[in-house]
């Protein structure tokens, strides 16, 4: 089946620690994305990357990093800076340009201990 | 700043109403517009995608429309169903944002009771 995998579903951080987020697709999608959604606020891009070696901050950036090595994958590291990382992260591809409709993974929970 | 808005927050409707959706947006440069589904504590599903030179695109029981020049589009879903009950999201590409983000709306939760 072709789609998008996130792992872990659930995830726990304590204080200090850095977590990374898996965000794996087999759609040969050249462009990926990071968004992070908190009841209330709706979805906020966090980063993305329209080809492999290459990405962007998005408008939550802080705290957050991200690699892009490989096309098929796109892991999201949450650092210690962030003072506020309980929320649920979601992850999505798109072929790539602006016109390109955008497809989602099921989701990582994040709650800090 | 590109900002998009639902209406309403949320709805409540018995089993075989047929309903409207409303968003908005405040550019209308946008390159598409996307509605979603997004069932509790899941991933988000692509419903529609209206590119910015299309009025109107229809799967099924959906119909989605756009007026860009007015900010506007709606999500029409014909003979609700309880599996309809779900919160919708729609969001813009484009509109002064980074090349391909989408900026979402806060959504609509809907309910639909038999």
């Amino acid at each position: 089946d072709g789609g998008i995998t996130q792992s872990p579903k659930y995830l726990f951080r304590k204080e200090g620690q850095n977590v990374t987020l898996s965000c794996e697709q087999n759609l040969n999608h050249d462009a990926m994305y990071w968004y992070r959604q908190d009841p209330g606020q709706g979805l906020r891009l966090i980063y993305y990357s329209q080809i492999v070696n290459d990405f962007q901050k998005g408008d939550i950036a802080e705290g957050y990093s991200v690699s892009r090595e490989k096309k098929e994958s796109f892991p999201l590291t949450v650092t210690s800076a962030q003072k506020n990382p309980t929320a649920f992260y979601l992850c999505a591809s798109s072929v790539g340009g602006a016109y390109n409709e955008q497809f989602f993974g099921p989701g990582t929970r994040l709650t800090v201990l | 700043k590109q900002e998009v808005t639902q209406i309403p927050a949320a709805l409540s409707v018995p089993e075989g109403e047929n309903l409207v959706l409303n968003c908005s947006f405040t550019d209308s440069a946008i390159y598409n517009l996307q509605w979603f589904r997004q069932d509790p504590g899941k991933g988000l599903t692509s419903l529609l995608l209206i590119q910015s030179s299309q009025r109107e695109q229809t799967s099924g029981r959906l119909n989605a429309s756009l007026d860009k020049s007015s900010g506007r589009s709606t999500l029409y879903i014909a003979a609700s169903q309880p599996g309809d009950s779900a919160t919708y999201l729609c969001a813009v590409s484009g509109g002064g944002t980074s090349y391909g983000k989408l900026t979402f709306g806060q959504g609509t939760i809907l309910t639909v009771h038999p």
